[in-house]
């Protein structure tokens, strides 16, 4: 079967740093996406990997090992703001996009 | 969570039809949805919200004649797109929430690739 596992919640403190990991197994690969939606708000786009390595994009970054089966979305200088769900999401052969439950990451003081 | 069925996944088409996509909350009553666009490696793009029983709220560009929503139920929402052409040729994504509250998360569906030739 299909399954994307990325864990349930994080907690972190302002100003640090949070690496959010996701292990997926899915019929065929055509990228790699992650979300963040903050509480009753739509999701917004953060990041899309189809190939190997890093992409930073300001105090986000994202990284993707397609041979592991893995992805992680770093994120620098924490503010409160960054208080939300972190989706990873995978498009399989069929451009279906396979979804994670989600990492819920709290943000303290 | 919560699922979230959305059909077809993938549909070709041809220029001038129009094609009806269904998003339908399988295990939970979705009082408000949210319908999507993303082109390739680009960000996901709101194009309207519907809450059950009213008419849906588009977003500023997004042509309300051309892409036909109807929430007519608490579980299955639909989008037409009417007259295709080659550029509404995307990825069209669904989410549901069962609150309004804001603490209410939403859930997504599988997506709909459309290919209109």
């Amino acid at each position: 079967g299909q399954n994307i596992d990325q864990p349930t919640e994080m907690t972190a403190t302002e100003g640090a740093i949070v690496q959010i990991n996701c292990t997926y197994q899915t019929s065929g690969f055509n990228g790699l996406f992650w979300y963040q939606q903050h509480a009753g708000e739509a999701p917004t786009f953060l990041s899309y990997n189809v190939l190997d390595g890093l992409e930073e994009k300001g105090r986000f970054s994202s990284f993707l090992s397609r041979s592991k089966g893995y992805s992680y979305l770093l994120l620098k200088e924490l503010q409160m703001k960054d208080s939300a769900s972190y989706l990873c999401a995978v498009m399989d052969s069929n451009y279906q996009l396979i979804w994670g439950a989600g990492t819920k990451l709290i943000i303290k003081p | 969570g919560a699922v979230v069925s959305q059909h077809p996944s993938r549909v070709i088409c041809k220029s001038g039809t129009s094609v009806k996509i269904e998003c339908r909350s399988l295990d939970f009553q979705a009082t408000t949805m949210f319908w999507y666009r993303q082109f390739p490696k680009q960000s996901l793009m709101l194009m309207a919200t519907s809450n059950e029983g009213s008419k849906a709220t588009y977003e500023q560009g997004v042509e309300k004649d051309k892409f036909l929503i109807n929430h007519a139920s608490l579980t299955l929402s639909t989008l037409t797109v009417t007259s295709a052409h080659p550029e509404d040729s995307s990825f069209y994504i669904c989410s549901a929430k069962a609150g309004t509250g804001t603490d209410t998360e939403a859930f997504f569906g599988q997506g709909t690739r459309l290919t209109v030739v």
